[in-house]
């Protein structure tokens, strides 16, 4: 069963602080990557989006990177601010499969204090 | 932001009584999913469409069915609405398979007393 695994669960950082979110899948082959950000009662916005040749792709102070070896990637947040508070979801599509149903992680709930 | 509009975006329901949610969508996608989302369980696929007519079933498809009759409208049906089934349903949408781009409605929260 393809999985992907988030870690922390729950961060708290101070506001200007860098922060590192993992995760790692067991999708395979897969198609491409994303990382959502999820505010509080709103639906997902896609960040970014990394395809199996990729290694790193980067949205203003979030940089995704995608090691496809290890199956692993990290979503790195450059000089947080109090918006950047909210649930990351790391999202993995197949490469096959017919459907291209992506798995879901359980997502990060980041919060960033003044 | 993707035209989707979810509706309604709150309702509070009676167990067993049917319960339908909208999502309409603006963008001509020919993908088109529902997911509820619960606290420690992510987002879950309960129902996806490939096109009008077409169907398939997610990972959490029982006591849900959907129908989508035209390219723009996909709907959720709780045949008879249970406490379990109190959740944020999302739909999504995306122009091709493989989820290249796929973009979230804003949540329909619905409470089954």
């Amino acid at each position: 069963k393809n999985q992907v695994e988030q870690s922390p669960q729950s961060l708290i950082i101070l506001e200007g602080k860098n922060c590192t979110l993992q995760c790692n899948y067991t999708v395979s082959p897969f198609s491409n990557l994303r990382w959502y950000k999820q505010d509080t009662g709103r639906g997902p916005v896609s960040l970014t989006i990394m395809t199996f040749s990729e290694n790193t792709k980067s949205n203003g102070r979030y940089t995704a990177t995608l090691d496809a070896d290890t199956k692993q990637s990290s979503l790195h947040i450059t000089a947080s601010q109090l918006s950047d508070s909210a649930s990351y979801i790391c999202v993995v599509s197949p490469a096959s499969g017919g459907s291209y149903i992506p798995t879901f992680g359980r997502g990060t709930s980041l919060i960033v204090h003044p | 932001d993707a035209g989707i509009t979810q509706s309604p975006r709150h309702k509070v329901t009676e167990t067993g009584t049917p319960v339908t949610l909208r999502c309409h969508q603006t963008e001509n996608h020919r993908y088109m999913y529902w997911y509820r989302q619960d606290p420690g369980h992510g987002l879950r696929l309960i129902h996806y469409s490939y096109g009008v007519k077409d169907t398939d079933k997610g990972e959490v498809s029982d006591g849900y069915s959907v129908s989508r009759s035209k390219t723009e409208d996909f709907l959720l049906t709780l045949e008879s609405a249970t406490s379990s089934q109190t959740s944020v349903y999302f739909c999504a949408i995306s122009e091709k398979a493989g989820y290249t781009e796929a973009f979230f409605g804003q949540g329909t929260r619905l409470t089954v007393v």
